[in-house]
């Protein structure tokens, strides 16, 4: 069956730290994949999206990795701070390039 | 200046009961969704349309009937409400072909059905 596994388990660092979280797909070919962020009461907010051609992207303290060998993405922030603490959702594009399929997300918490 | 809009932000409702939700985008996108984020938080995508036309249509009870009156609008209304329908809601828009593909989310409706 297809899946979108993403860490279960809240992961807390120190402020200042690199955050780094994974998406694990099985049985997809995704033209890309995209990662969002959720804070508590509010809709997803997109933030960076990654092509199946592209290995890495870049936006400020983010930085996102696509491996269509291993089907993982990684999600990167660096020099975390508190504000960074939300749900990180990925989403991949499949069904005839129609719908986005998304991940349970995981939880972030930056401590000061 | 909100980019997509939703209402109610909060549904209280008995079981059997008929309600809507409404969305409205003012981004010019030709796309929009409806999603349903249940207590697990899995966001699990329900109907779509692209310029007034259903293109998605997932595996949703046809007690769900989506309207899109016009492509700023797509509105939920559910009938004979039960227990599991809570959960909340959002509204999404994108525009095919931009080279961003993302999708603009509401604030979402959260529905309970007592």
């Amino acid at each position: 069956s297809q899946k979108i596994e993403q860490n279960s388990e809240a992961l807390n660092i120190q402020e200042g730290k690199t955050a780094t979280l994974t998406c694990n797909y099985t049985n997809y070919s995704p033209a890309y994949l995209q990662w969002y962020r959720q804070d508590p009461g509010r809709g997803p907010v997109f933030l960076l999206l990654i092509r199946e051609n592209e290995k890495e992207k870049r936006k400020e303290r983010l930085k996102v990795t696509f491996d269509t060998t291993l089907k993982q993405s990684l999600f990167h922030i660096t020099a975390s701070q508190p504000a960074d603490s939300a749900t990180y959702l990925c989403a991949l594009l499949a069904g005839n390039n129609r719908k986005l399929i998304w991940g349970l997300g995981t939880s972030l918490a930056v401590n000061p | 200046d909100t980019a997509v809009s939703q209402t109610p932000k909060y549904l209280v409702t008995q079981m059997g009961n008929d309600k809507s939700i409404k969305c409205e985008q003012n981004l010019g996108h030709d796309t929009m969704y409806w999603y349903k984020q249940d207590s697990k938080k899995f966001l699990k995508i329900m109907f779509s349309y692209n310029n007034k036309e259903l293109i998605i249509n997932e595996t949703v009870p046809n007690r769900f009937s989506p309207k899109s009156p016009d492509k700023a609008h797509l509105n939920l209304h559910i009938n004979s409400l039960e227990l599991g329908d809570s959960a909340v809601y959002f509204c999404a828009s994108r525009q095919v072909g931009a080279g961003g593909n993302e999708q603009f989310f509401g604030p979402g409706t959260r529905l309970t059905v007592l």
